[in-house]
């Protein structure tokens, strides 16, 4: 099966950056994603990884390290809008493609 | 506009009571899934398709049952609820590309069962 850790909760002050790190085990990895959820609405995609390396979008930027099975999401320049719940979710070419997802990490953002 | 639709947004019935939970796009995808997602903790998937009369159970094991009559409409159905079964489910799809899968997420349904 698959499994993600993320940190549950992250505060920080506008402006900030922010790192939330996602290690994940599983079998035949395809790639990593990241969602954002504000207070259980519907998620929305940011990122995706299948290669190793940083993909900037934005403030946001999302790392992958195939080899050490480790990803993380970068928020730079933090805005209050950004408090919400960040998902990292991976799939598997070995679970017909279906998206797994982690616990989720909260981000506060305070003035 | 392409969007992906719930209905209803909340709902509150009776242990025993037969429900239908919604859920339409438009964005003419093959694949669409059902979640079950507890305040505050992950996303569990609970159904998925792949297609016009395909359905399958996904990771958590649920009591709820699916259909795929049309690409565009995948409802969930409860025959009894049970207070258990107070959840929120979120709906999405997902187009049918060997890479990447980004999935559409509805707003979902908030289901309280007494």
């Amino acid at each position: 099966g698959q499994s993600l850790e993320q940190p549950s909760e992250v505060t920080a002050v506008e402006g900030a950056i922010v790192q939330i790190n996602c290690t994940y085990q599983t079998s035949g990895f395809y790639g990593l994603s990241w969602y954002q959820q504000h207070d259980g609405g519907a998620p929305t995609f940011l990122s995706y990884n299948a290669l190793d390396g940083l993909e900037e979008t934005g403030r946001f930027s999302s790392f992958l390290s195939r080899s050490d099975s480790y990803g993380y999401l970068l928020l730079q320049e933090l805005q209050m809008k950004d408090s919400a719940s960040y998902f990292c979710a991976v799939r598997s070419t070995t679970n017909d493609y279906k998206l797994s997802f982690g616990a989720g990490t909260t981000v506060t953002v305070r003035a | 506009e392409a969007d992906i639709y719930q209905t209803p947004r909340y709902l509150v019935i009776g242990t025993g009571k037969k429900i239908t939970l919604e859920c339409s796009q438009t964005m003419g995808h093959d694949k669409m899934y059902w979640y079950q997602q507890d305040p505050g903790m992950e996303l569990h998937l609970i159904h998925y398709s792949y297609g016009v009369n395909s359905t399958e159970k996904g990771d958590l094991s649920s009591e709820s049952t699916v259909s795929r009559i049309r690409t565009e409409h995948f409802p969930l159905t409860l025959e009894s609820a049970r207070p258990s079964h107070t959840s929120q489910y979120l709906c999405a799809s997902s187009e049918s590309s060997g890479g990447y899968n980004e999935q559409f997420f509805g707003p979902g349904t908030r289901l309280t069962v007494l």
